[in-house]
C-alpha cells in the first residue's frame, strides 16, 4: 500500500494569496511529481523531480514552482493565486530500479479553488 | 498534442458482465503502459501494467492487451462488478529511455449497473 500524503485536501482561497500545497511520501522513493487535472480531462504533469535538489518543469505550463530538499517531501508554491489556478492537484512518487519499472503511486489530491 | 488517447468518455456494463476500456497512443517511443482507476476527490489508483514486450498481463479479474503495431491496448475486466465504477485511466511512459514520467489520456467513466 502507497503511503503518499497531501494537506490540505480541499483549499478555498483569495486571488493574490500565497499558499503553498504539501506533498510527503514514506516509501524513500526517489522520483516525485505534481499533476494537475481538471474534471473530465488527463491528467497534466507541471513539475517532476528524480531526487534531491533537482526539480524540472512538467508539460503543462504553470505559475506554481516546487522545491525537494528532502527525499520524502515536495511542497508545491503559488506565489499569487488567480481563480485560473483553480483545479485539483495531484502528487505522485515512483522508485526506479524496481520490476514494475515505475509505477506511480498518488496522494488523495488536493482541490484548490480561488475566488 | 495528446499523445495517449481514450476516446470513449463513458461505459455503461450489467454487474456480471466484461468492461472493455480501450486506448491508443501515438508515440512509437513508449514501452511501458499502466492503467489507474480513479474514485471522485481521491488520486488515482495504479491498476495493471504491461511491458512493450509483452501483449498480454492478468490479474486477477484485470486484463491489459497491448497490440503494438496499431498502437492500441485495452483493459479486460471480467466479471465487473459495483465497486468498479469509476474513472479509468490509460497512462504511458518511456523508462527504458530513463523516462519515467506518465503521459495519460483523458479516462474513461464506467458505471456498472446492478
Amino acid at each position: 500500500e502507497a503511503d503518499i500524503y497531501q494537506t490540505p485536501r480541499y483549499l478555498v482561497i483569495g486571488t493574490g494569496k500565497k499558499i503553498t500545497l504539501e506533498c510527503s511520501q514514506t516509501m524513500g522513493h526517489d522520483k516525485m511529481y505534481w499533476y494537475q487535472q481538471d474534471p473530465g480531462m488527463e491528467l497534466h504533469l507541471i513539475h517532476y523531480s528524480y531526487g534531491v535538489n533537482s526539480t524540472e518543469k512538467g508539460d503543462l505550463s504553470s505559475e506554481s514552482t516546487v522545491s525537494r530538499i528532502r527525499t520524502e517531501h515536495f511542497p508545491l508554491t503559488l506565489e499569487s493565486a488567480r481563480p485560473s489556478h483553480t483545479s485539483q492537484y495531484l502528487c505522485a512518487s515512483s522508485a526506479s530500479g524496481t520490476s514494475g519499472e515505475g509505477e506511480q503511486y498518488f496522494g488523495p489530491g488536493t482541490r484548490l479553488t480561488v475566488t | 498534442d495528446q499523445q495517449v488517447k481514450q476516446n470513449s468518455p463513458s461505459l455503461s456494463v450489467q454487474e456480471g458482465r466484461i468492461s472493455i476500456l480501450n486506448c491508443d497512443y501515438t508515440n512509437s517511443m513508449f514501452d511501458y503502459f499502466l492503467w489507474y482507476k480513479k474514485y471522485p476527490a481521491e488520486g488515482p489508483t495504479f491498476l495493471i501494467s504491461i511491458s512493450s514486450i509483452k501483449d498480454k498481463n492478468e490479474d486477477g479479474r484485470f486484463t491489459v492487451f497491448l497490440n503494438k503495431s496499431a498502437k492500441h491496448l485495452s483493459l479486460h475486466i471480467v466479471p465487473s462488478q459495483p465497486g468498479d465504477s469509476a474513472v479509468y485511466f490509460c497512462a504511458a511512459s518511456t523508462p527504458r529511455s530513463n523516462d519515467y514520467k506518465l503521459s495519460f489520456g483523458a479516462g474513461t467513466t464506467v458505471t456498472v449497473r446492478a
